[in-house]
């Protein structure tokens, strides 16, 4: 059965700092990792999307990279900003039946402060 | 913009009342899940349908019942909702597994935040 391990569980940093969440995975068969955000009672918005030939996607400030073998994916941001203050879930997927069917982490809620 | 619209986006119930949430997507997408999110934790999927065919989870506990009348809609319905249904219901599509290359991502809806009183 696929386990998800979210790092840390809750992080509060400064404005302007960099910054790396961590995912970690029990089983590498999966087709594709995703990266998530929540904000309180909202639902998820997709960051990043990494299918699992890839090793590394990016968006403006965000870099999300893939080590399939060794079950880990980290996600980077950059220079954090008030507004990204959420909480941040990977999901592996696996398939079955033509269908990806995800397993998610508990997530990492992030407060990043002026 | 295509999207996933899900209503209503708050829902109270009392104890043992049916309720009927419902999902609407606009993408197109073969694939439609419905997830349970309880606070702090992560999403948990109840099931799924590619097409008209439904996947139930094994743990899916038999009072939660889906039906999908056509690709834009799915509903899901809690036959005697009890205090430990109170949560958050996500539906979400995506795109199909074609010939073993994984395609897209998952798009989310906004949620319905049920109450059971």
């Amino acid at each position: 059965k696929q386990e998800v391990t979210q790092i840390p569980a809750a992080l509060s940093v400064p404005e302007g700092e960099n910054l790396v969440l961590n995912c970690s995975f029990t089983d590498s068969a999966i087709y594709n990792l995703q990266w998530f955000r929540q904000d309180p009672g909202k639902g998820l918005t997709s960051l990043l999307l990494i299918q699992s030939s890839q090793r590394e996607q990016t968006s403006g400030r965000l870099n999300a990279s893939l080590d399939k073998s060794s079950g880990r994916s980290t996600l980077y941001i950059a220079a954090s900003q008030p507004g990204d203050s959420a909480t941040y879930l990977c999901a592996v997927n696996r398939g079955r039946g033509g269908s990806y069917i995800p397993t998610f982490g508990r997530g990492t809620s992030l407060i990043v402060h002026p | 913009d295509a999207m996933v619209i899900q209503n209503p986006r708050y829902q109270v119930t009392q104890f043992g009342k049916p309720v009927t949430l419902s999902c609407s997507q606009t993408l197109n997408h073969n694939v439609m899940y419905w997830y349970q999110q309880k606070s702090s934790q992560a999403p948990k999927l109840l099931f799924h349908y590619y097409d008209k065919d439904f996947n139930n989870e094994a743990d899916t506990p038999d009072n939660f019942q889906s039906r999908r009348p056509n690709t834009s809609f799915c509903f899901l319905d809690i036959r005697s909702p009890g205090l430990g249904d109170a949560a958050m219901y996500l539906c979400a599509t995506s795109s199909p597994l074609r010939g073993g290359r994984a395609l897209g991502e998952q798009f989310f809806g906004p949620g319905t935040r049920l109450t059971v009183l």
